[in-house]
């Protein structure tokens, strides 16, 4: 069936450093990639997204690539604010009759300290 | 517009007893998702509806769980007999069409606690 790992958590880091969360995942077909992120006492949105090999999905200084030859949806910052702190979620669609039913993984907890 | 939204949005009942849960999707919203997240895990899926109908329960972890959407709109999850292990918070999700292509605009969730 399919799968998705993330890195363990949680992860602590000063204000402007750079953040990597790594994801994998298994899946039958071609899955389209998500990253979600759940702010304290906030619902689940979405970050960024990825539909096909090679694609870059990016939104608010975060990004990811898909890589189908690694099975992998990394997510990348630049320089992390306070305000990024959160859980991220590393998330799969698969294609075909799934009908866009999410499998998510464990979630990563973000600490940012000033 | 208004958002995914959730009732209750906490759940305090006892073991054995019936709850319902309910989620008001995005209007114009075909798809509807539900989701539940333990603690310190990610959210699993447990049923989709396509419309009226209820197009994959798959996740649905026993014949206590049940979930309707009689006029396409609003949903209702349904727990009979709730035992300690069915709490979690339950989340629910609406997107355009059901598709992998599609993000899914989740509600605030239902926190539930079975004492």
């Amino acid at each position: 069936g399919n799968s998705v790992t993330q890195m363990e958590g949680p992860v602590t880091l000063s204000e402007e450093a750079f953040l990597t969360i790594n994801c994998t995942y298994t899946a039958t077909g071609y899955p389209s990639l998500f990253w979600y992120v759940q702010y304290p006492g906030e619902g689940l949105q979405l970050l960024l997204k990825a539909t096909k090999a090679d694609d870059k999905g990016s939104n608010k200084g975060f990004e990811a690539t898909y890589r189908k030859e690694t099975t992998s949806f990394h997510l990348e910052k630049g320089s992390v604010q306070v305000s990024d702190s959160a859980v991220y979620f590393c998330a799969l669609a698969a294609g075909g009759t799934s009908y866009g039913k999410l499998t998510f993984g464990q979630g990563t907890i973000l600490t940012v300290h000033p | 517009g208004a958002g995914v939204s959730q009732t209750p949005s906490n759940k305090v009942t006892e073991k054995g007893k019936y709850v319902e849960l309910r989620c008001d999707p995005i209007s114009g919203h075909t798809a509807l998702y539900w989701y539940r997240q333990s603690l310190g895990q990610g959210p699993e899926f447990l049923i989709y509806f396509q419309g009226t109908g209820a197009a994959d329960d798959s996740g649905l972890p026993n014949d206590r769980f049940f979930a309707v959407r009689p006029e396409g709109s609003v949903s209702t999850l349904k727990i009979q007999r709730t035992e300690r292990g069915d709490s979690a918070v339950y989340l629910c999700a609406s997107s355009l069409q059901a598709s992998s292509y599609n993000e899914q605009f989740f509600g605030p969730g239902t926190r539930l606690t079975v004492l």
